[in-house]
């Protein structure tokens, strides 16, 4: 167990539809990382937040964003879904950016039907 | 053009057997991860190096910068250790460039 908490952990939704995925940190992790995982494409980084700011940014769709809030959880919210949006997406924390290993949640895997 | 680039993609091997799996990066790194994704999904980071090596347990990473290339190695492999490894290049941002993976099955 890696202390980094997903939910929901599967999510099954229609094209066109909105989805939220949450992340909860290792306690006292200040850096957290999204990263989209498909069958075509690999593992992929979306965006990486630091203390409620964003820090850096990936390969992350427009119909895409996230946040990191004030305790520290944050959420990727997908918009007009597609077919292609399906895959796992996991979040990742660390202590600080740069310097500190990556510790994965489980990943919440979305099927866009 | 993925900048990480793995080798093998697929490798088989015999319980107790000596395994080698090879990462290479186009341009110059602030770190290099390695990662173990298992069968249910879940990923462990593994090392991060931005030089010389490092072991845990039976793994061992190397990281060489003038060739720009890692190697992780696992020693008297177990069928536990069946499961995807993945590198991750770090470059001057915090963005992760990561490799394809090498699918990994050790037989008993």
């Amino acid at each position: 167990d890696s202390g980094v908490t997903q939910t929901p952990k599967h999510l099954i939704t229609a094209t066109g539809q909105r989805v939220t995925l949450r992340c909860s940190p290792r306690s006292g992790d200040l850096s957290v990382y999204w990263y989209q995982q498909s069958l075509d494409q690999g593992l992929q980084f979306l965006i990486q937040y630091y203390n409620g700011e964003e820090r850096a940014k990936g390969n992350i769709l427009e119909r895409f964003s996230a946040q990191q809030f004030p305790d520290l959880h944050s959420e990727l919210n997908l918009s007009s879904l597609e077919l292609g949006d399906s895959a796992l997406y996991f979040c990742a924390s660390s202590r600080h950016p740069s310097t500190d290993t990556q510790y994965f949640g489980p990943g919440t895997r979305l099927t866009v039907l | 053009k993925n900048e990480v680039e793995q080798s093998p993609q697929n490798l088989t091997a015999q319980e107790g057997e000596f395994i080698t799996i090879n990462c290479s990066y186009s341009v110059g790194i602030s770190a290099l991860h390695w990662l173990q994704q298992h069968p249910g999904g879940g990923i462990v980071s593994l090392f991060m190096l931005s030089s010389g090596k490092k072991k845990h347990g039976r793994l061992i990473a190397t990281i060489n910068i003038q060739e720009k290339h890692s190697s992780l190695h696992i020693t008297a492999s177990h069928p536990r250790d069946s499961a995807v490894y993945i590198c991750a290049a770090r470059y001057n941002t915090d963005k992760l460039i990561f490799g394809t993976g090498t699918r990994l099955q050790v037989f008993p």
